[in-house]
Order: C-alpha cells, then structure tokens, then sequence
C-alpha cells in the first residue's frame, strides 16, 4: 500500500535552534518527493522538490534530503526563525498513469518560541 | 506577483444547498489541481486538468462533486448537493506543463456545511 508517514506530528523549539523532520514512504514506483511549508490558513508552499537522482536540495535555511533505497526523506531547518512556525507537509509522487499518483504525509507541526 | 486566487474564501451553507468554488490560475499555467484538506485526512487531491481537459477526478465524490475549467482563466468545483461531511479547506493549485513537479497554490476556501 502507498503510503506517507512524517513524524514527529508536532514538535516545538526554541528560535535559534535547528531542527529535523521526518519522511518515509513506501509509495512505488517513486517520481519525485517535495516538502510544503503551510502557515495556518493559507495554502502550501513549495520549498524542494527532488527526484530519484537527488539525495540533497537546499533552499535558503531548508535543506531536504533524500534516500532512496531507504525510502526515507528528511527536512532540516536551521537556525530557526518564528516565522519558521507552520506545518511541513511531504508528498511523494508516483509514475502511475491513469490514477490518484500523489500520495501526502499528514505534516508536522512545528512551532518555534522566542 | 502572479498568484492562483480563489472566491469564495469563506462560505457557510445548510445541507443540501449547492456549493461553488472557483479558482483562477496563475496565467500561462495549463495544469491545475483541486485538493480538500480536514484535520483527520489532511490534503487529499480530488481532481486535476490539464489544457483543460480532465486527467484524473478519481479522488472526487462522483454522485455529488464535479468539476470543470470552462477556459483557461476559470476552473470550478461544486458540490450538489453538499453535506456536513464536505466540510473542509479547498485548495486550487496550478502548474506549468514544462515544469510539471511544482505547483502553485490558492488561499483556499474554508467551507462550512450545517
């Protein structure tokens, strides 16, 4: 079954510190994985999207990486800001053709303290 | 700064009552996506077009959802008649066929079915 589990499904820091988010999947065959910001009541955003190829993408203080063989993503956020607070979402896309081929985590929640 | 909009952002109905949402893409953008978002199933895609045509609606309700892009700048998604279930955050996004991995979000709709 294809599936996205991100944990933790919420965590908390304090402004400054860095932080890891978690992304395994199962999802088969594998097209691409991308990491979505979402603030409360507005829509994702995109900030990395790999394919199979690519085991590290950055994006200003985000950095994804990705692991293949291990079906596993991370999102590392350094020196954490409050606006860093929002929920990270993981959706892994599939090859499959004539059917549903994304298939979403349902996020972590992360809140960052001053 | 191009950005995807979508009317209405907020819409409380009895059920029973028809429900449409519309959403304008990011111009040049020939894909867009409809997604609905709870807090127990998180973002699930329900339907998408591309040079409006249908691709994939399997994620729909068919009795009582449909979904249309009567042109280029106009996509829409109704929900006839609606139930309390149905009540969610709809989310428009569009995308480029050359850049077919990102896509571009809406604010959304946060509907209410009493």
């Amino acid at each position: 079954k294809n599936q996205v589990e991100q944990s933790p499904q919420s965590l908390i820091i304090l402004e400054g510190k860095n932080c890891t988010l978690q992304c395994n999947y199962t999802v088969s065959p594998f097209s691409n994985l991308r990491w979505y910001k979402q603030d409360t009541g507005r829509g994702p955003v995109s900030l990395t999207i790999m394919t199979f190829s690519e085991n590290t993408k950055s994006n200003g203080r985000y950095t994804a990486t990705l692991d293949a063989d291990t079906k596993q993503s991370s999102l590392h956020i350094t020196a954490s800001q409050l606006s860093d607070s929002a929920s990270y979402i993981c959706v892994v896309s599939s090859y499959q053709t004539g059917a549903n081929n994304l298939f979403f985590g349902t996020g972590t929640r992360l809140t960052v303290i001053p | 700064d191009a950005r995807v909009t979508q009317t209405p952002r907020h819409k409380v109905t009895e059920m029973g009552q028809e429900v449409t949402m519309r959403c304008q893409p990011i111009l040049g953008h020939n894909t867009v996506f409809w997604y609905r978002q709870t807090m127990m199933q998180g973002l699930e895609l329900l339907a998408y077009f591309r040079n409006r045509a249908p691709l994939d609606d399997s994620g729909m309700p068919k009795d009582r959802f449909s979904a249309e892009m009567p042109d280029a700048t106009l996509a829409t998604l109704k929900i006839q008649p609606s139930e309390p279930r149905d009540s969610a955050v709809y989310f428009c996004a569009s995308g480029q066929r050359r850049d077919s991995y990102e896509q571009y979000f809406g604010p959304g709709t946060r509907l209410t079915v009493t």
